[in-house]
């Protein structure tokens, strides 16, 4: 089964810093989801990679999706207070049904900027 | 749109008692998943449905667990009898399809107490 690490499990970055998550996967990744969740609430959908090599930004996060397709970094340029929560990367595995996917999760990166 | 909407939001109920968890989709999605969050295992994907028929139902820890889509804009997660190692955050999920590359909206969440 695909097995996702994250790393590190958890952050804390003095508010203006930049900081990067990883996520490696086991196997090659077919797509990679990033997502946030802030306490008490569900996920928020970021990006999604497919492509080795793909680099895409929204506001100050930045995800990339390396050349192997084996691992994915989440860069957080100047970061605020509102970044805070927890980062999940998951990816794309096909179901015990054929042709349809579901998507395996890793553990979370957790994030806390202080002001 | 609402988004996925769950009900409760919040659980306490006493071990052995039976819990229903809700889900209403996003409307005009096709695909609807139940996930379960915990702090020791992260988050699971427990099962889903694909046009109201469940198609992967290998996560479901238990004969206790079971999960019901009577209709596109519905479904419940029930647990029969209750546990306290049951006591983790519900999610329920929706997208357009199950498919590749497909991106799923998550609801808030039902935080479930077994005491």
């Amino acid at each position: 089964s695909q097995e996702l690490e994250q790393s590190p499990q958890s952050l804390i970055v003095q508010e203006g810093k930049n900081l990067t998550i990883n996520c490696t996967s086991s196997k090659t990744l077919y797509g990679l989801y990033w997502y946030k969740q802030k306490y008490g609430e569900g996920l928020i959908f970021l990006m999604m990679l497919q492509k080795g090599g793909e680099e895409k930004s929204h506001e100050k996060i930045t995800a990339k999706l390396d050349e192997k397709k084996q691992q994915s970094s989440l860069h957080i340029t100047a970061s605020q207070p509102s970044h805070a929560g927890i980062y999940l990367c998951g990816a794309e595995r096909e179901s015990s049904r054929a042709g349809s996917y579901q998507l395996t999760f890793g553990k979370g990166t957790k994030l806390s900027v202080i002001p | 749109d609402a988004g996925v909407i769950q009900s409760p939001r919040h659980e306490v109920t006493e071990m052995g008692q039976e819990v229903t968890l809700r889900c209403k989709p996003i409307s005009g999605h096709n695909s609807l998943f139940w996930y379960r969050q915990t702090m020791m295992r992260g988050l699971e994907l427990l099962i889903y449905f694909n046009n109201n028929v469940p198609i992967d139902d290998s996560g479901m820890p238990e004969d206790r667990f079971s999960a019901k889509m009577p209709n596109a804009s519905f479904s419940t997660l029930k647990i029969q009898p209750s546990e306290p190692r049951d006591s983790a955050v519900y999610f329920c999920a929706s997208s357009l399809e199950v498919s590749y590359l497909n991106e799923q909206y998550f609801g808030p969440g039902t935080r479930l107490t077994v005491t």
